[in-house]
């Protein structure tokens, strides 16, 4: 079965733009959270959404937003961009997220960088 | 506030070789734990995945522990091979979110 699809695979944006990055989840799973990895924090947690409500958000500004459809799909949307957004954004699928005990599947990651 | 704690930052063992990756926890009220590698510039790939009433689970050449009340889990790699060079990360899921050691890069030499 197919995997966690994140696109694009690459970006690169300028300082001020928005982008939007999208995640396709594993067929039949309901819950899709969104990290940020940069070589100095590690992975980060933005939000986690579940059944299209945002069910967690993590310490990130409010240029950090996302959204899920009814298909689970999910989109996140940086605006203004910083050249510190630059990074690797995974997300992850996962059956469900109550009780938030099953298997979390990542995908290959998007890598953005503002310039 | 939960920390994951991941000993050694980096590692290099010859081929062949068993060896043990460290990870830490502050927080026991977990729901799992879960051990990932990851190659450089891709994404997180899932080895095991610990229930928090589990003890361990095995994977072919991996084993990993989990020692909940001592905040403790160890990832048992037998028999070292090139292929096995890359990052291991161990994460934590807590009610609101996944936490993410720091990881451990290792380097096994032919």
């Amino acid at each position: 079965k197919a995997g966690v699809t994140q696109t694009p695979r690459y970006l690169i944006k300028t300082r001020g733009q928005q982008v939007t990055l999208s995640c396709s989840p594993i067929s039949g799973h309901r819950s899709v959270s969104w990290y940020q990895q940069t070589p100095g924090q590690g992975l980060q947690f933005l939000f986690e959404y579940f059944s299209e409500t945002q069910r967690n958000k993590g310490n990130f500004p409010g240029r950090f937003s996302g959204r899920q459809f009814s298909n689970s799909r999910s989109e996140m949307n940086v605006s203004t961009l910083e050249l510190g957004d630059s990074a690797l954004y995974l997300c992850a699928s996962s059956l469900a997220a109550d009780p938030p005990n099953t298997e979390a599947f990542f995908g290959q990651g998007t890598r953005l960088t503002v310039v | 506030k939960q920390e994951v704690t991941q000993i050694p930052a980096a590692l290099s063992v010859p081929e062949g070789e068993n060896l043990v990756l460290n990870c830490s926890f502050t927080d026991s009220a977990i729901y799992n734990l879960q051990w990932f590698r990851q190659d450089p510039g891709k994404g997180l790939t899932s080895l095991l995945l610990i229930q928090s009433s589990q003890r361990e689970q095995t994977s072919g050449r991996l084993n990993a522990s989990l020692d909940k009340s001592s905040g403790r889990s160890t990832l048992y790699i037998a028999a070292s091979q090139p292929g096995d060079s890359a990052t291991y990360l161990c994460a934590v899921r807590g009610d609101d979110k996944i936490i993410f050691g720091k990881g451990t890069r290792l380097h096994i030499l032919p």
